[in-house]
């Protein structure tokens, strides 16, 4: 079984639409993540929920809004899609112990986002 | 904050030739320090981590990574490369304020026949 699954693998929409990418982790973890790689392989952390509150929001735009209906699942809209958008979304998850960092992120396989 | 660097975007070694992938950080505290390998159109792997005790960790797939407090450094070695290896590569450091991971930009390694 896939410890981070996310859907779509890849997804091609226009400019202007609004979308949505699901990640589902089984490994009982109560931190979750979304990261952003753009063309050039940079990866940067975009939200991070603790089991189901938001503990992290670098400066992303509001057109982005993580969504948790529970601590296994870490959903991400994006509304009025932006050709900037365009770029792969990893989920990831991790145990989280207040106050003690270095825990392991186990990553999902990512979403390939091409807006036209 | 904290910051990695990878000074080499691209790297090409012969297969079974010994590999070092370089990766320096910036932070104020003793860090936590991860190797993570992509392969293509794939998720990040972690290959292997460094919290605290012994400076040399041994990771999967053969590889093993050396902190150097000195030199802010924690860098990637292989004593011989295998053509599977041929992936993309990032350091990462992580900080205790809300888990959070700071990736470098990555190191592509190719590898010859």
């Amino acid at each position: 079984d896939t410890a981070v699954s996310q859907t779509p693998k890849y997804l091609v929409t226009q400019m202007g639409n609004d979308k949505s990418i699901k990640c589902e982790q089984n490994l009982g973890h109560d931190t979750m993540y979304w990261y952003k790689q753009d063309s050039k392989k940079f990866l940067k952390i975009m939200f991070s929920y603790n089991n189901k509150e938001l503990i992290i929001n670098e400066t992303v735009p509001n057109r982005f809004s993580p969504k948790s209906p529970d601590k296994a699942h870490l959903n991400l809209h994006i509304n009025s899609l932006e050709l900037g958008d365009s770029a792969v979304y990893f989920c990831a998850s991790s145990h989280k112990l207040a106050g003690v960092g270095g825990d392991i992120q186990y990553f999902g396989a990512g979403t390939r986002l091409s807006v036209l | 904050a904290q910051s990695v660097t990878q000074p080499d975007i691209h790297i090409t070694v012969s297969e079974g030739a010994s590999l070092e992938l370089r990766c320096n950080y910036s932070y104020g505290a003793t860090p936590y320090l991860f190797w993570y390998v992509q392969s293509p159109g794939q998720g990040l792997q972690l290959l292997l981590k460094y919290f605290s005790g012994d400076t040399l960790v041994q990771g999967i797939k053969g590889f093993e990574a050396e902190f150097k407090r000195s030199q802010s450094s924690f860098n990637l070695r292989k004593p011989s490369v295998h053509w599977s290896d041929a992936a993309e590569y990032f350091c990462a450091v992580g900080a205790d304020a809300g888990n959070m991971l700071t990736f470098g930009g990555g190191t592509r390694l190719m590898v010859k026949p």
